[in-house]
């Protein structure tokens, strides 16, 4: 299966912490991209990273790719209330894009 | 420009029922998707359509069909709905570019099967 599994499953930290996620996947891929979901609704495009990329940075977004291990990380840094919501990794493939189950981020205030 | 236009936002079906979910995108993309989101599954591919004319299968496709109608529109079809199928349905379109090709999603079509 191509399927990423981000870690953790939940998160809880205080506003203004840095928050990290991982997600990691089986199959080689042509690219990894990180979307945001709040309470159901549809998701948001955060950030692609090409699989020959090993770092990407958009705003207080900051993704890694190793691709060696099959692994990329999101940190999200100086946290704010607002970024409360799920994350998801998701996996392309040719035209084949695959999501994880995603990390349930909350942040206290 | 309304981005991709999912209907209807709620529906609740018996079981055995038939209906067709419909998904349209105003803005030129190639490639279509189905997904459907589980309470702690994410979301999972059930059908997509890298190109007008071509549909494939995803990770859960029994059950569904679909119709790539023309570029714009993209429908998912339930022949005989069943209580395991009540779901959040997500429609989403993308360029068509292998190297940088983010998904607009849809704001989903909330299923419930009794």
């Amino acid at each position: 299966s191509q399927q990423g599994e981000e870690d953790p499953q939940a998160l809880s930290i205080q506003e203004g912490e840095n928050a990290t996620m991982n997600c990691s996947y089986k199959t080689s891929i042509n690219n990894l991209q990180w979307y945001r979901q709040n309470s159901g609704r549809g998701l948001v495009h955060l950030i692609l990273i090409r699989s020959n990329e090993r770092e990407k940075h958009s705003g207080r977004l900051r993704v890694t790719l190793d691709t060696s291990k099959k692994s990329s990380s999101l940190l999200i840094t100086a946290s704010r209330a607002a970024d409360t919501a799920s994350y998801f990794c998701a996996t392309s493939r040719d035209d084949k894009i695959i999501f994880g189950k995603g990390t349930r981020l909350h942040i206290l205030p | 420009n309304a981005g991709v236009t999912q209907t209807p936002k709620f529906q609740v079906l018996k079981t055995g029922q038939s209906m067709t979910l419909q998904c349209a995108q105003d803005m030129n993309h190639n490639s279509m998707y189905w997904y459907r989101q589980d309470p702690g599954m994410g979301l999972r591919l059930i059908y997509y359509s890298a190109s007008e004319g071509t549909t494939d299968k995803g990770e859960v496709p029994n059950g569904y069909n679909v119709s790539r109608l023309n570029k714009r529109e993209f429908s998912l079809r339930l022949e005989s709905a069943a209580p395991s199928q009540t779901s959040v349905y997500f429609c989403a379109s993308s360029i068509r570019d292998r190297n940088n090709s983010p998904l607009h999603f849809g704001n989903g079509t909330r299923l419930t099967v009794t």
